[in-house]
């Protein structure tokens, strides 16, 4: 069965360090999602991203974050100055088409930020 | 008012019970309805997905969206250990581009 593939499964990194988060969706998907998980909360919207544009972000999502899709695979989540309060799960998520409600998600990336 | 309740448990109950579990929401333009299961430290697994009013059912699962309400349910039969996880309801209205809107999750686990 095709699965969304995120790496690393966890990266730890010193507050107002980069990192950037990496994602494979499912090939022939149209739709891309961020979602983030702190322990213990709801899974939170970030991101969505549609024909190389971001289609929709939460309240989140503001100018530290930013989504790339570089080489029509990959598609990354980059933070620019990590905060503690970006440690969390963060999912990757995709759907194959706009009338598919069913999307798949990845194993996650746990970040820690210290 | 939150936009999606759902009671986060613990929920625990033997072997080969039905379970059922719910979520209340307050968005009436919440079109589309699924169920997701967690295991710890993973990537929610689609188990149920569902347009508008009705019911849905595959294999012991059997999902029920009431708009009227503003309810839905997941009832598992025949429950199995393996079935320990945390249960999440997740929604979206077609204007939202397909954002979904989780609750909080509810845990459960089935006793041999």
């Amino acid at each position: 069965e095709p699965e969304v593939t995120q790496t690393p499964s966890h990266q730890v990194t010193q507050m107002g360090q980069e990192v950037i988060l990496r994602c494979v969706p499912i090939s022939n998907h149209l739709y891309f999602y961020w979602y983030r998980q702190i322990l213990g909360q709801k899974v939170e919207f970030l991101v969505s991203f549609y024909n190389n544009e971001i289609s929709e972000k939460s309240e989140i999502f503001d100018d530290q974050f930013s989504v790339e899709r570089p080489d029509g695979s990959n598609f990354t989540l980059k933070i620019r100055s990590t905060k503690l309060e970006d440690s969390a799960m963060y999912f990757c998520a995709s759907r194959p088409d706009s009338a598919n409600y069913g999307y798949t998600f990845g194993s996650g990336t746990r970040l820690t930020v210290v | 008012q939150k936009e999606v309740e759902q009671d986060p448990g613990p929920l625990s109950v033997p072997e080969g019970a039905i379970v059922s579990l719910n979520c209340t929401y307050s968005n009436s333009a919440f079109q589309y309805f699924m169920w997701y299961r967690q295991y710890s430290r993973k990537g929610p697994e689609l188990l149920m997905y569902t347009y508008s009013s009705g019911n849905k059912e595959d294999g012991r699962f059997t999902a029920q969206v009431d708009k009227s309400s503003k309810y839905i349910s997941l009832f598992i039969r025949d429950s199995q250990p393996s079935d320990s996880a945390t249960y999440l309801c997740a929604m979206s209205a077609y204007n939202q581009g397909g954002k979904l809107i989780f609750g909080q999750g509810t845990e459960l686990s089935v006793k041999p």
